[in-house]
């Protein structure tokens, strides 16, 4: 099985920087993905991370340590659309690649 | 990124009738699809795995005979739920992975609410 883990809420301030953490535990890792999704709205792909390091695209970054199970999302100069829950999901080859999703961490971001 | 097309986006129906949501891939061809449901402030649950020509893959605790998924193409799947009640009404959300050579991506629907009377 999985084990997802990410803090449930957080608030942060407009132009600041804010990060978003995940550990996960699983038999046969084979990529961890991070997604935002708006009230609402179904999740939109941000980022992904199958090595170790950190991926950088633009205002968000995602780094991984596949050898403590962990991964964070960084994002930077804070917008207000940025208010929204960010899903951690990990993806196990030993469970036909399918992706398990994390509870959310639902962002504030206040001005 | 990938587009993937899903509707209606939202459906009220009375209790005891039976509602189709249909998902499409439209730039790319999708073996394989999954279908997902979500109540509020609660994560994504994956109700099934959808495979192109082949029966679905149900769950624990997913019941096949009231979430009828049929795949019949690269382009297509369906979630039909059948003889739905109140404690169906839900958010439903479809993905479809996109696999390019190293590249292998689920892509979400924009989904579908649920409101059962």
């Amino acid at each position: 099985g999985q084990n997802i883990d990410q803090p449930t809420e957080m608030t942060a301030t407009e132009g600041a920087i804010v990060q978003i953490n995940c550990t996960y535990q699983t038999s046969g890792f084979n990529g961890l993905f991070w997604y935002q999704q708006h009230a609402g709205e179904a999740p939109t792909f941000l980022s992904y991370n199958v090595l170790d390091g950190l991926e950088e695209k633009g205002r968000f970054s995602s780094f991984l340590s596949r050898s403590k199970g962990y991964s964070y999302l960084l994002l930077k100069e804070l917008q207000m659309k940025d208010s929204a829950s960010y899903l951690c999901a990990v993806r196990d080859r030993n469970a036909g690649n399918m992706l398990t999703f994390g509870g959310g961490t639902r962002l504030m971001v206040k001005p | 990124g990938a587009v993937v097309s899903q509707h209606p986006s939202w459906v009220i129906c009375k209790s005891g009738t039976s509602v189709k949501i249909e998902c499409r891939s439209l730039d790319f061809q999708a073996t394989t699809m999954f279908w997902y449901r979500q109540f509020p402030k609660q994560s994504l649950m994956l109700m099934a795995t959808s495979n192109e020509g082949s029966k679905a893959t149900y769950e624990q605790g997913v019941e096949k005979d009231k979430f009828l998924i049929n795949h019949a193409s690269l382009t297509l799947s369906t979630l039909t739920v059948t003889s739905a009640h109140p404690e169906d009404s839900s958010f439903y959300i479809c993905s479809a992975r996109v696999v390019a050579g190293a590249e292998n991506i689920q892509y979400f629907g924009a989904g579908t609410r649920l409101s059962v009377l």
